[in-house]
């Protein structure tokens, strides 16, 4: 089965300061792929990133930046010197690359991220 | 392209109403899907579809139904609505490869009373 963990439900910081956002995830597979979306007040759903599961090379993007770690099963995000902006839930989901279910993706509950000014 | 759409925005409905959530794509995506977003639960799958014609059941299906009679469209049934489903729909779609992330509409807020 496939499972994603966002232990964090909320977390508050100060504009300019760097936040990391957990994701870990379980699956039995060896190809799967790892995202991560984020959904601002306004309600729509924005991809972020995708990452396949042979390729740990982190990747940084501006700001943010992902730490992907198959030893620890885990996918992070890092957003550097935060912004209001950035105030929004982020996603972590997992994909499966191969077999009958690989449309699906499982996301985690979400993590509420809020950068007060 | 309008990408993903939905419609409509909000609705309102009494227990034993029934309705129709409309999705459509513009970008030939093989594979659509309909999710429902309830607080501290994430996105949880309701059904999806990988091609015109074809429908089959997520994790949540129970009380809902779908039909692809076009390609670019998605339609979500509640054909007697209850209050357990009042919740944000939201319809995706994907190409028919592996790696490809879903491309989200913005949403339906439904409320049932």
């Amino acid at each position: 089965a496939q499972k994603v963990t966002q232990a964090q439900t909320e977390i508050s910081v100060v504009e300019k300061e760097d936040v990391t956002l957990d994701c870990v995830y379980e699956t039995r597979d060896t190809t799967y792929y790892l995202f991560w979306y984020k959904q601002p007040p306004s309600g729509e759903l924005v991809f972020l990133i995708r990452r396949n599961s042979f390729d740990e090379q982190n990747e940084i993007s501006g700001r943010y930046s992902w730490n992907f770690q198959k030893s620890t099963s885990s996918f992070n995000f890092t957003i550097t010197a935060s912004q209001v902006v950035d105030s929004a839930v982020y996603f972590c989901a997992l994909r499966r690359g191969s077999g009958g279910s690989n449309y699906k993706l499982t996301f985690g509950k979400g993590t509420l991220l809020t950068v007060n000014p | 392209n309008a990408g993903v759409t939905q419609t409509p925005k909000f609705r309102v409905l009494k227990t034993g109403q029934s309705m129709t959530l409309l999705c459509a794509q513009d970008m030939n995506h093989e594979y659509m899907y309909w999710y429902r977003q309830d607080p501290g639960m994430g996105l949880r799958l309701i059904h999806y579809s990988v091609g015109e014609g074809t429908t089959a059941k997520g994790e949540v299906p129970d009380g809902y139904n779908v039909s692809r009679l076009k390609k670019q469209n998605f339609l979500l049934g509640l054909e007697s609505a209850a209050p357990s489903q009042t919740s944000v729909y939201f319809c995706a779609s994907s190409w028919a490869i592996e790696n490809n992330e879903q491309f989200f509409g913005p949403g339906t807020r439904l409320t049932v009373l």
